[in-house]
């Protein structure tokens, strides 16, 4: 499986500002995705990110809150702008190999005060 | 109705029991169905994914999907405390969807 690194692992944000979130992973993929885990729910998909194209973002997700970067293929970055405690939650990103398995950064674990 | 159902838990088993993990989805075109372990402040880890009607064994676990009930459970045979955690259930519909999870405690 993919060896996948991202950080920072955790952050405290002040409202208002931004953070960017990096992920590397260890072989070329094509897609990367990006989640949001927020405190006891289950995972819910920000955007699909993939090299040389801009990302593809789910329903209630856009471009400006969230901006992505995917340089290449083995690099995305997640930043979450304009922060406020709403976004406080855990971010992962995800590449999918195999027959199709998501396997998952460390995450990172983001309060904003 | 919810892309991909579990019951929240906790489930609370006795070591050395049989943890039954239950999930249900609601697209008939799902094509493939995965379980993920996920320990308190970690990330997800993969343990089994099933694409066929039946059962799937891989040592204490075995993965049981019904297309027809849409419906897809995970049996953790000989419970160990290190099996504690949440178990997500996921299925492909193109993205993938996750399930709530279930939080599962194994006592010693």
């Amino acid at each position: 499986s993919a060896v996948i690194s991202q950080k920072p692992s955790r952050d405290i944000c002040q409202r208002g500002t931004s953070l960017t979130i990096q992920c590397q992973v260890d072989s070329q993929v094509t897609m990367m995705f990006w989640y949001r885990q927020q405190p006891g729910q289950s995972l819910t998909l920000i955007a699909t990110a993939n090299q040389g194209s801009e990302a593809t973002y789910e329903s209630g997700f856009v471009i400006d809150k969230f901006p992505i970067s995917r340089p290449n293929l083995t690099f995305s970055t997640l930043t979450v702008s304009n922060m406020s405690p709403e976004d406080s939650s855990i971010y992962l990103c995800s590449v999918e190999q195999g027959v199709a398995e998501a396997f998952f950064g460390q995450g990172t674990r983001l309060t904003v005060v | 109705q919810k892309e991909v159902e579990q019951n929240s838990g906790p489930l609370s088993v006795p070591e050395g029991a049989i943890a039954s993990l239950n999930c249900t989805y609601s697209d008939r075109g799902s094509q493939s169905f995965f379980w993920y372990r996920q320990y308190s402040g970690k990330s997800p880890e993969l343990i089994m994914f099933i694409y066929s009607n039946g059962d799937k064994e891989d040592g204490r676990f075995t993965a049981q999907l019904n297309k027809a009930s849409q419906y897809v459970s995970l049996l953790i045979r000989d419970s160990q405390p290190s099996d504690s955690a949440t178990y997500l259930c996921a299925v492909r519909v193109g993205d993938m969807r996750f399930g709530a999870g279930t939080r599962l405690t194994v006592k010693p």
